[in-house]
């Protein structure tokens, strides 16, 4: 079975501050890809950033980049110079991938980050 | 930039009746999904669609649940009797290459 799991409910950081939220998963199946997303207050769901399981190299978009861990199955979120627009839900989400069909994502139960000046 | 865009944004419905929420995904993307979020809770998938059929499906997409592409562009989420722990936001997303995109939602009410 595939899980998501955000241990961390909340967290604070101090505006142009670097913070990391933490993601764990768990598959058992080899090719797999790893997505977070930004849900602000008002709803919508925003695409960060991708991580595939085969990827050597650590997924950077602009201020975030992904902490790939694959041993430890860890797919922790780097946002550098934390802006007051930062403060949303973060969601951490596993597609697990099965030859030609691109599976749907399993969403962690998010961390709610607030950026304060 | 594309997007996937979905109508309508708000529906407030009675328990017992049929609602459809409508989406459009992304013209060139051949994977689309249907999920929903419960207020303050974790988003739960609902279905997947590719080829013009259901490819995957959860627990909670049961007989009261279908959906459709009628037209090549539009992909509906049918709810046939609604009820009142339906009431949650549905988001559409659809897929090309390693970016699933995702819809502004429809926050859907039951009373």
């Amino acid at each position: 079975a595939q899980k998501i799991t955000q241990t961390q409910p909340g967290m604070f950081v101090q505006e142009k501050e670097a913070v990391t939220l933490d993601c764990t998963y768990d598959t058992s199946d080899q090719s797999y890809g790893l997505f977070w997303y930004k849900q602000p207050s008002s709803g919508e769901m925003i695409f960060l950033i991708y991580q595939g399981s085969y990827d050597e190299q650590n997924a950077t978009e602009g201020r975030y980049s992904l902490n790939f861990q694959k041993a430890r199955k860890s797919a922790n979120l780097v946002i550098s110079a934390s802006q007051l627009g930062d403060s949303a839900m973060y969601f951490c989400a596993m597609r697990v991938d099965r030859g030609s069909t691109l599976g749907r994502l399993y969403f962690g139960r998010g961390t709610q980050l607030t950026v304060w000046p | 930039e594309p997007e996937v865009t979905q109508t309508p944004s708000h529906q407030v419905t009675q328990m017992g009746q049929e609602v459809i929420l409508r989406c459009v995904p992304i013209s060139n993307h051949l994977y689309f999904y249907w999920y929903r979020q419960i207020l303050g809770q974790k988003v739960e998938f609902l279905v997947s669609f590719y080829n013009n059929e259901i490819s995957e499906k959860s627990e909670i997409f049961d007989d009261q649940f279908s959906v459709e592409r009628p037209d090549g562009s539009n992909f509906t989420l049918k709810i046939r009797s609604t009820k009142l722990e339906d009431s949650a936001m549905y988001f559409c997303a659809s897929l090309l290459g390693n970016e699933q995109f995702f819809g502004p939602g429809t926050r859907l009410t039951v009373l």
